[in-house]
Protein backbone atom coordinates (compact mmCIF):
# COMPACT_ATOMS: atom_id res chain seq x y z
CA UNK A 1 0.00 0.00 0.00
CA UNK A 2 1.36 3.69 -0.40
CA UNK A 3 0.73 6.82 1.55
CA UNK A 4 1.55 10.03 1.77
CA UNK A 5 1.81 12.45 4.42
CA UNK A 6 1.55 16.38 3.91
CA UNK A 7 1.35 17.31 8.17
CA UNK A 8 0.91 21.11 7.42
CA UNK A 9 -2.54 22.39 6.07
CA UNK A 10 -1.30 25.80 5.49
CA UNK A 11 2.67 27.15 6.09
CA UNK A 12 3.01 31.06 6.28
CA UNK A 13 6.54 32.35 5.61
CA UNK A 14 8.60 35.96 5.04
CA UNK A 15 9.39 37.11 2.21
CA UNK A 16 13.37 36.43 1.82
CA UNK A 17 13.26 33.73 4.92
CA UNK A 18 13.61 30.15 3.59
CA UNK A 19 10.42 27.98 3.60
CA UNK A 20 9.63 24.33 4.33
CA UNK A 21 7.29 22.39 3.12
CA UNK A 22 7.16 18.38 4.53
CA UNK A 23 6.36 15.45 2.90
CA UNK A 24 6.24 11.88 4.71
CA UNK A 25 5.64 8.74 2.53
CA UNK A 26 4.89 4.94 2.86
CA UNK A 27 5.38 2.69 0.27
CA UNK A 28 6.48 -1.27 -0.23
CA UNK A 29 9.95 -1.53 -1.92
CA UNK A 30 11.70 1.48 -3.37
CA UNK A 31 9.88 5.09 -3.66
CA UNK A 32 9.67 7.40 -6.94
CA UNK A 33 8.69 10.60 -5.13
CA UNK A 34 7.16 13.98 -6.83
CA UNK A 35 6.43 17.40 -5.83
CA UNK A 36 4.02 19.30 -7.58
CA UNK A 37 2.79 23.03 -7.36
CA UNK A 38 -0.49 24.56 -8.07
CA UNK A 39 -2.19 27.91 -8.71
CA UNK A 40 -5.51 28.95 -8.03
CA UNK A 41 -7.84 27.40 -10.13
CA UNK A 42 -4.94 25.87 -12.34
CA UNK A 43 -3.63 22.78 -13.41
CA UNK A 44 -0.22 21.17 -11.26
CA UNK A 45 2.91 21.95 -12.31
CA UNK A 46 5.60 19.36 -12.11
CA UNK A 47 8.53 20.82 -10.22
CA UNK A 48 10.98 17.78 -9.06
CA UNK A 49 11.07 14.38 -9.12
CA UNK A 50 13.71 11.50 -7.12
CA UNK A 51 14.07 8.16 -8.82
CA UNK A 52 17.53 7.47 -7.39
CA UNK A 53 20.86 8.72 -6.77
CA UNK A 54 21.59 11.79 -5.23
CA UNK A 55 19.57 12.47 -2.22
CA UNK A 56 19.32 16.40 -2.89
CA UNK A 57 17.36 17.13 -5.90
CA UNK A 58 16.92 20.32 -7.77
CA UNK A 59 13.69 21.61 -10.00
CA UNK A 60 12.37 24.20 -11.24
CA UNK A 61 12.18 27.93 -9.50
CA UNK A 62 15.14 27.53 -7.13
CA UNK A 63 12.94 24.44 -4.87
CA UNK A 64 14.74 21.13 -3.92
CA UNK A 65 13.65 18.78 -2.10
CA UNK A 66 15.51 16.19 0.22
CA UNK A 67 15.12 12.32 0.35
CA UNK A 68 15.78 10.81 3.87
CA UNK A 69 15.21 6.88 3.60
CA UNK A 70 15.56 6.58 7.11
CA UNK A 71 13.01 9.56 8.13
CA UNK A 72 10.81 8.11 5.05
CA UNK A 73 10.64 11.95 4.15
CA UNK A 74 10.66 13.69 1.10
CA UNK A 75 10.61 17.94 2.74
CA UNK A 76 10.68 20.64 -0.32
CA UNK A 77 12.64 23.38 0.24
CA UNK A 78 13.90 26.81 -1.00
CA UNK A 79 16.48 28.93 0.55
CA UNK A 80 14.89 32.35 0.15
CA UNK A 81 10.85 32.43 -0.28
CA UNK A 82 9.18 34.97 -3.03
CA UNK A 83 5.59 36.26 -3.08
CA UNK A 84 5.11 34.54 -6.47
CA UNK A 85 5.85 31.03 -4.23
CA UNK A 86 2.61 31.22 -2.60
CA UNK A 87 0.77 28.74 -3.94
CA UNK A 88 -1.21 24.94 -3.09
CA UNK A 89 1.88 22.01 -3.11
CA UNK A 90 1.36 18.50 -3.56
CA UNK A 91 3.80 15.68 -3.05
CA UNK A 92 3.21 12.55 -4.80
CA UNK A 93 4.98 8.88 -4.15
CA UNK A 94 4.95 5.95 -6.27
CA UNK A 95 6.61 2.27 -5.41
CA UNK A 96 8.96 0.47 -8.09
CA UNK A 97 5.99 -2.11 -8.34
CA UNK A 98 3.45 0.11 -9.15
CA UNK A 99 2.05 2.36 -11.63
CA UNK A 100 -0.01 4.93 -10.34
CA UNK A 101 0.88 8.01 -8.37
CA UNK A 102 -0.96 8.54 -4.55
CA UNK A 103 -1.26 12.10 -3.78
CA UNK A 104 -1.17 13.90 -0.24
CA UNK A 105 -3.98 16.25 0.50
CA UNK A 106 -1.78 19.13 -0.33
CA UNK A 107 -0.25 22.30 1.69
CA UNK A 108 -1.07 25.43 1.17
CA UNK A 109 1.98 28.23 1.29
CA UNK A 110 1.84 31.82 1.97
CA UNK A 111 4.46 33.66 1.51
CA UNK A 112 4.09 37.12 3.15
CA UNK A 113 5.85 40.24 1.97
CA UNK B 1 -0.24 23.55 -18.38
CA UNK B 2 2.26 22.07 -21.63
CA UNK B 3 0.53 20.40 -24.48
CA UNK B 4 -2.63 19.10 -22.40
CA UNK B 5 -5.79 20.89 -23.28
CA UNK B 6 -8.84 20.81 -21.50
CA UNK B 7 -12.26 22.53 -22.26
CA UNK B 8 -14.72 23.81 -21.14
CA UNK B 9 -13.15 25.58 -18.04
CA UNK B 10 -16.30 25.82 -16.60
CA UNK B 11 -19.29 23.00 -16.99
CA UNK B 12 -22.69 23.39 -15.89
CA UNK B 13 -24.80 20.15 -15.32
CA UNK B 14 -28.64 19.77 -14.34
CA UNK B 15 -29.80 16.74 -12.80
CA UNK B 16 -30.31 13.70 -14.61
CA UNK B 17 -27.76 14.91 -17.39
CA UNK B 18 -24.69 13.16 -18.76
CA UNK B 19 -21.89 15.64 -19.76
CA UNK B 20 -18.41 14.83 -20.99
CA UNK B 21 -15.54 16.85 -20.60
CA UNK B 22 -12.44 16.93 -22.82
CA UNK B 23 -9.01 16.08 -22.34
CA UNK B 24 -6.38 16.33 -25.22
CA UNK B 25 -3.17 16.07 -25.49
CA UNK B 26 -0.48 16.60 -28.24
CA UNK B 27 2.90 15.46 -26.35
CA UNK B 28 3.02 11.70 -27.84
CA UNK B 29 2.19 10.41 -24.49
CA UNK B 30 0.83 6.88 -24.16
CA UNK B 31 -0.42 7.11 -20.79
CA UNK B 32 -3.47 9.56 -19.90
CA UNK B 33 -5.51 9.90 -16.62
CA UNK B 34 -8.33 11.65 -14.51
CA UNK B 35 -8.36 12.73 -11.53
CA UNK B 36 -11.12 14.35 -9.09
CA UNK B 37 -9.94 17.31 -6.55
CA UNK B 38 -11.57 18.18 -3.91
CA UNK B 39 -10.76 20.69 -1.31
CA UNK B 40 -8.76 19.31 1.47
CA UNK B 41 -8.97 15.81 -0.05
CA UNK B 42 -6.17 16.09 -2.67
CA UNK B 43 -6.47 14.43 -6.26
CA UNK B 44 -8.30 11.12 -6.32
CA UNK B 45 -7.94 8.77 -9.26
CA UNK B 46 -10.67 8.43 -11.40
CA UNK B 47 -10.11 6.62 -14.48
CA UNK B 48 -6.56 6.09 -16.59
CA UNK B 49 -5.44 4.58 -19.60
CA UNK B 50 -2.27 2.76 -20.63
CA UNK B 51 -2.79 2.83 -24.22
CA UNK B 52 -5.31 3.37 -27.19
CA UNK B 53 -8.48 1.19 -26.40
CA UNK B 54 -7.93 0.50 -23.13
CA UNK B 55 -8.51 1.73 -19.89
CA UNK B 56 -8.72 0.90 -16.12
CA UNK B 57 -10.79 1.93 -13.10
CA UNK B 58 -9.34 4.10 -10.15
CA UNK B 59 -10.36 4.72 -6.96
CA UNK B 60 -13.72 6.41 -7.67
CA UNK B 61 -14.34 5.51 -10.95
CA UNK B 62 -18.05 4.66 -9.67
CA UNK B 63 -20.57 6.97 -11.91
CA UNK B 64 -17.97 8.23 -15.19
CA UNK B 65 -16.81 6.80 -17.96
CA UNK B 66 -14.34 7.43 -20.40
CA UNK B 67 -13.38 6.12 -24.13
CA UNK B 68 -9.44 5.97 -25.47
CA UNK B 69 -10.12 6.25 -29.30
CA UNK B 70 -7.16 7.88 -30.30
CA UNK B 71 -4.22 8.01 -28.57
CA UNK B 72 -4.25 12.39 -28.55
CA UNK B 73 -7.92 12.18 -26.52
CA UNK B 74 -9.42 10.84 -23.20
CA UNK B 75 -12.95 12.63 -22.55
CA UNK B 76 -14.39 11.68 -19.22
CA UNK B 77 -18.26 11.59 -18.93
CA UNK B 78 -19.74 12.60 -15.74
CA UNK B 79 -22.69 10.39 -15.66
CA UNK B 80 -26.44 10.90 -14.37
CA UNK B 81 -25.26 8.07 -11.56
CA UNK B 82 -22.88 10.18 -9.84
CA UNK B 83 -24.63 11.92 -6.93
CA UNK B 84 -21.79 14.74 -6.36
CA UNK B 85 -20.15 15.38 -9.11
CA UNK B 86 -19.31 18.78 -8.05
CA UNK B 87 -15.68 19.01 -8.45
CA UNK B 88 -12.33 20.38 -10.44
CA UNK B 89 -11.37 17.73 -12.80
CA UNK B 90 -7.65 17.49 -13.81
CA UNK B 91 -6.71 15.50 -17.08
CA UNK B 92 -2.99 14.36 -17.08
CA UNK B 93 -0.67 12.67 -19.15
CA UNK B 94 2.58 10.39 -19.50
CA UNK B 95 5.20 9.68 -22.09
CA UNK B 96 4.46 5.29 -20.65
CA UNK B 97 2.26 4.54 -16.87
CA UNK B 98 4.81 5.41 -14.13
CA UNK B 99 6.78 8.00 -16.19
CA UNK B 100 6.10 11.91 -15.01
CA UNK B 101 2.53 13.28 -15.31
CA UNK B 102 2.03 16.51 -16.28
CA UNK B 103 -0.96 18.25 -16.28
CA UNK B 104 -3.99 20.20 -18.01
CA UNK B 105 -5.52 23.39 -16.48
CA UNK B 106 -8.96 21.47 -15.12
CA UNK B 107 -12.27 21.56 -15.67
CA UNK B 108 -14.88 22.97 -12.92
CA UNK B 109 -17.99 21.22 -13.02
CA UNK B 110 -20.92 22.88 -11.20
CA UNK B 111 -24.72 21.14 -10.77
CA UNK B 112 -27.70 23.90 -11.18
Amino acid sequence: AQSVAQPEDQVNVAEGNPLTVKCTYSVSGNPYLFWYVQYPNRGLQFLLKYITGDNLVKGSYGFEAEFNKSQTSFHLKKPSALVSDSALYFCAVRSTGANNLFFGTGTRLTVIP
Amino acid sequence: DGGITQSPKYLFRKEGQNVTLSCEQNLNHDAMYWYRQDPGQGLRLIYYSQIVNDFQKGDIAEGYSVSREKKESFPLTVTSAQKNPTAFYLCASSMTRGETQYFGPGTRLLVL
